[in-house]
């Protein structure tokens, strides 16, 4: 059984590009969270898909959206990079949107300059 | 809205020693979950143990144990025979069982560090 995994681990982006991060779920898990962790922060929710559909939303602005696939898999992309949103990214599985239990990846650090 | 608070931003334990993590919360819903996650340099968010808030019992997880206060609305881990493994962030973490997403809300972490 695999864990979840994330792509990249790293990355810099310039202020004003765009930047899509990737998310391989837990084999047979079909709901996907996405987290934002600034520096010294706890992470804070983005959104939630559940079989490819958005079924709940953090308080990110519409530039902060999101894709999630048949095999659930899924996508974060970030239009218009601020330096705000320099941050870790995380991504988490769950079996169900109803099963608590989140099994976390190991994130992917973004840089804006 | 539910918030949730850690005000030990660090703690520092002796190997082998007892240490004792606090979280407190607010929430006007009765049928929730809290945690507690670890996330060490790896940056991988680690479940270290969960309690259902309609049981009345203290979830345990081998040295790991809670203090699950409902009234209060306190939530304490308790680390049990320390070990450097132990050394990591802790983040205590809420999450309401009726809403539409199993969404997490993390407090700002507590930072342990085991001396050895």
């Amino acid at each position: 059984e695999t864990g979840v995994t994330q792509s990249p681990t790293h990355l810099i982006k310039t202020r004003g590009q765009q930047v899509t991060l990737r998310c391989s779920s837990q084999s047979g898990h079909n709901t996907v969270s996405w987290y934002q962790q600034a520096l010294g922060q706890g992470p804070q929710f983005i959104f939630q898909y559940y079989r490819e559909e958005e079924n709940g939303r953090g308080n990110f602005p519409p530039r902060f959206s999101g894709l999630q696939f048949p095999n659930y898999s899924s996508e974060l992309n970030v239009n218009a990079l601020e330096l705000d949103d320099s941050a870790l990214y995380l991504c988490a599985s769950s079996l169900a949107v109803k099963n608590t239990e989140a099994f976390f990846g190991q994130g992917t650090r973004l840089t804006v300059v | 809205a539910q918030t949730v608070t850690q005000s030990q931003p660090e703690m520092s334990v002796q190997e082998a020693e007892t240490v004792t993590l606090s979280c407190t919360y607010d929430t006007s819903e009765s049928d929730y979950y809290l945690f507690w996650y670890k996330q060490p340099p790896s940056r991988q968010m680690i479940l270290v143990i969960r309690q259902e808030a309609y049981k009345q019992q203290n979830a345990t997880e081998n040295r790991f144990s809670v203090n699950f206060q409902k009234a209060a609305k306190s939530f304490s881990l308790k680390i049990s025979d320390s070990q450097l493994g132990d050394a990591a962030m802790y983040f205590c973490a809420y999450s309401f069982y009726g809403g539409a997403t199993n969404k997490l809300i993390f407090g700002t972490g507590t930072l342990l560090a085991v001396q050895p």
